[in-house]
């Protein structure tokens, strides 16, 4: 099994920009979670699905976010208009179930940088 | 709401010597506790998982942790550090009314040879 990938792996852009991370979470997998690493914050839930169903969306920051996952096998996580303070490392990661017992398969990351 | 704290930034070991890095919780219900570890530029790797039963559990890597109900505490143990431990190691809890990991803030463990 390939894993969660993600890309891109890195991506620099300017600020007011739009950024579109993708992902591709294990087969068969029907929980999908986008989550964002920074240095001050750690790592925080932005917004999960489940049988490609947004759940829970309360950790998007704002409105210049958006997610979709229009089938099982792809997911967008889209920055519009971006600013420097979205600059961090975004992973996705997949779920067998969606269940709180079941760990999470975490993709490589994108690395975002907005200057 | 739920919530991890890992009190140490930083932890610093020798090699072949034990490790601890700590975790406690907080949730609502009963909890479900896991730990990842970060390798530079890298994703987060499943280590262990506590769900019921036992209170050590074993995972990957020679890696134990220990789930203590009264302490609300998860620690993560290994009877002995390799240099090639040294990562970043992530608790996270979640529990029956929540499908996602919250995670802990994160402790670095550095062995040294």
């Amino acid at each position: 099994d390939a894993g969660v990938i993600q890309s891109p792996r890195h991506e620099v852009t300017e600020m007011g920009q739009e950024v579109t991370l993708r992902c591709k979470p294990i087969s068969g997998h029907n929980s999908l979670f986008w989550y964002r690493q920074t240095m001050m914050r750690g790592l925080e839930l932005l917004i999960y699905f489940n049988n490609n169903v947004p759940i829970d969306d309360s950790g998007m920051p704002e409105d210049r976010f958006s997610a979709k996952m229009p089938n099982a096998s792809f997911s967008t996580l889209k920055i519009q208009p971006s600013e420097p303070r979205d600059s961090a490392v975004y992973f996705c990661a997949s779920s067998p179930f969606s269940r709180g017992d079941t760990e999470a398969f975490f993709g490589q990351g994108t690395r975002l940088t907005v200057v | 709401a739920q919530s991890v704290a890992q009190p140490e930034d930083q932890v610093n070991v020798a090699e072949g010597n034990p490790l601890t890095v700590k975790c406690t919780y907080s949730v609502s219900g009963n909890p479900y506790l896991f730990w990842y570890v970060q390798y530079p530029n890298r994703g987060l790797q499943f280590l262990l998982k506590y769900i019921t039963g036992d209170n050590l559990v074993k995972g990957s890597y020679g890696f134990e942790a220990e789930f203590n109900k009264s302490q609300t505490s998860f620690h993560l143990k290994k009877p002995s550090a390799l240099v090639s431990d040294s990562a970043l190691y992530f608790c996270a809890v979640s529990d029956t009314g929540r499908r996602a990991l919250t995670f802990g803030s994160g402790t670095r463990l550095q062995v040294q040879p």
